[in-house]
């Protein structure tokens, strides 16, 4: 079975630039979620998706951060315009849904999105 | 206040110890807790997972949880050299969003 795929692995851009990240869940996976995870410190959740939903955004920084699941399937997480403070891993993982409609709670991680603000 | 706090470490054990993770949370009303394995430079990787007060033991490692205290941790036996990561303690908050702590380094030393 295929992983979270992830790509690109590695961007550098320049403060004020755009970015965009791209994350292809795991099949069947129903339930997305997008994390940043600044070195040194734990995932921090940016926004959850069950199919092309929003469950749970709060934490996105909605001034510069964006993101879609318009097919319920591949997702992808802007940020327009970068600051350097931006400078993270992009994790995106995924769950499947029980049939109660609740997200399993095993998420599985992709390879992570390195970027570089500078 | 964070959501979850960890002991940032780093905690050095010598290969065959006994390693002893602590995890506390502010949610009193969260219900899913979980612990995560990640290596340098990879993605976090669930190892345990634990919903009811006490222990819950697979293999080498045992989850503990106190939800009166607020409190989970993970004990690894026999550690090992490839034991050594960073381990993430994560909380599903009774508003069923995932919080993870800032997670604790451990080194196991042959």
């Amino acid at each position: 079975e295929a992983g979270v795929a992830q790509s690109p692995r590695y961007k550098i851009i320049e403060k004020r630039q755009s970015v965009a990240f791209w994350c292809n869940p795991i099949s069947g996976h129903a339930t997305l979620y997008w994390y940043q995870q600044i070195l040194g410190q734990g995932p921090k959740l940016l926004i959850q998706f069950q199919n092309n939903g929003v469950v749970d955004d709060s934490q996105l920084p909605k001034d510069r951060f964006s993101a879609e699941r318009l097919k319920g399937v591949d997702s992808t997480l802007k940020i327009q315009p970068a600051k350097l403070e931006d400078s993270a891993v992009y994790l995106c993982a995924s769950s499947l849904v029980r049939s109660s409609g609740r997200a399993t709670d095993t998420q599985y991680f992709g390879p992570g999105t390195r970027l570089t603000v500078l | 206040q964070k959501e979850v706090e960890q002991n940032s470490g780093p905690l050095s054990v010598p290969e065959g110890a006994i390693a002893s993770l602590n995890c506390t949370y502010s949610d009193r009303g969260s219900q899913s807790f979980f612990w995560y394995r990640q290596y340098s430079g990879k993605s976090p990787e669930l190892i345990m997972s634990i919903y009811s007060n006490g222990d819950k033991e697979d293999g080498r490692f045992t989850a503990q949880l106190n939800k009166a205290s607020q409190y989970v941790s993970l004990l690894i036996r026999d550690s090992q050299p490839s034991d050594s990561a960073t381990y993430l303690c994560a909380v599903r908050s009774s508003g069923n969003q995932f919080y993870f702590g800032t997670g604790t380094s451990l080194t196991v030393i042959p």
